[in-house]
């Protein structure tokens, strides 16, 4: 398997612009999280999906913030418009059956200008 | 709600000093604990994690954690860094809920 697949990798956008950004959990794993990290505030969690159902999207920080899993391979995190506060690294992960060990992916690292 | 808390936000420490980084949770449930670090450019791996019997786990690259149940902490020790332990090390639980919380990171410097 080839680990949880993020895209893009960098994503440079201007203030107002939409930006989404995509991940393929491994193959199997029925829950999906969605990461933020920044220095100011580290690593927050943003949303998770259980057998592709959003559980929990406390940590989703505006409105400008949406999340998606249409299918359990696909899951898609999308922010319109965007602002320079939410430049930021943008992590997903996805956990085996039971919420054991989480698999991460390597991130998409957005600016938004 | 679960919590997660890392008392050391920064470890400066020669090479060759023993490590020790604490890590305290809050949840009365059953957990399974983790330790992640994240290299510098990199996404974060796995170190080593617990999920029951011997409360002394040993993982990747010499690392290890000590679950004690009472103090509901889960402390990462290395008897000996290197320079490339460089790096940010997490700790996180994961619930039954499947719900993972992480730490606020504890950033090592190993100067040569």
């Amino acid at each position: 398997d080839a680990g949880v697949i993020q895209s893009p990798r960098h994503e440079v956008t201007e203030m107002g612009q939409e930006v989404t950004l995509r991940c393929k959990p491994i193959s199997g794993h029925n829950s999906l999280f969605w990461y933020r990290q920044t220095m100011m505030r580290g690593l927050e969690l943003l949303i998770y999906f259980n057998n592709n159902v959003p559980i929990d999207d406390s940590g989703m920080p505006e409105d400008r913030f949406s999340a998606k899993m249409p299918n359990a391979s696909f899951s898609t995190l999308k922010i319109q418009p965007s602002e320079p506060r939410d430049s930021a690294v943008y992590f997903c992960a996805s956990i085996t059956t039971g919420g054991t060990e989480a698999f991460f992916g390597q991130g998409t690292r957005l600016t938004v200008v | 709600a679960q919590s997660v808390s890392q008392h050391n936000h920064h470890v400066i420490l020669s090479e060759a000093a023993s490590l020790e980084l604490g890590c305290n949770y809050s949840y009365g449930g059953t957990v399974n604990l983790f330790w992640y670090v994240q290299y510098p450019g990199q996404h974060l791996q796995l170190l080593l994690k617990y999920f029951s019997g011997d409360p002394l786990v040993k993982g990747i690259k010499g690392f290890e954690a000590e679950f004690i149940k009472s103090k509901f902490s889960f402390n990462l020790r290395k008897p000996s860094v290197q320079w490339s332990d460089t790096a940010e090390y997490f700790c996180a639980v994961n619930t039954n809920a499947g719900k993972s919380t992480f730490g606020d990171g504890t950033t090592l410097t190993v100067k040569p």
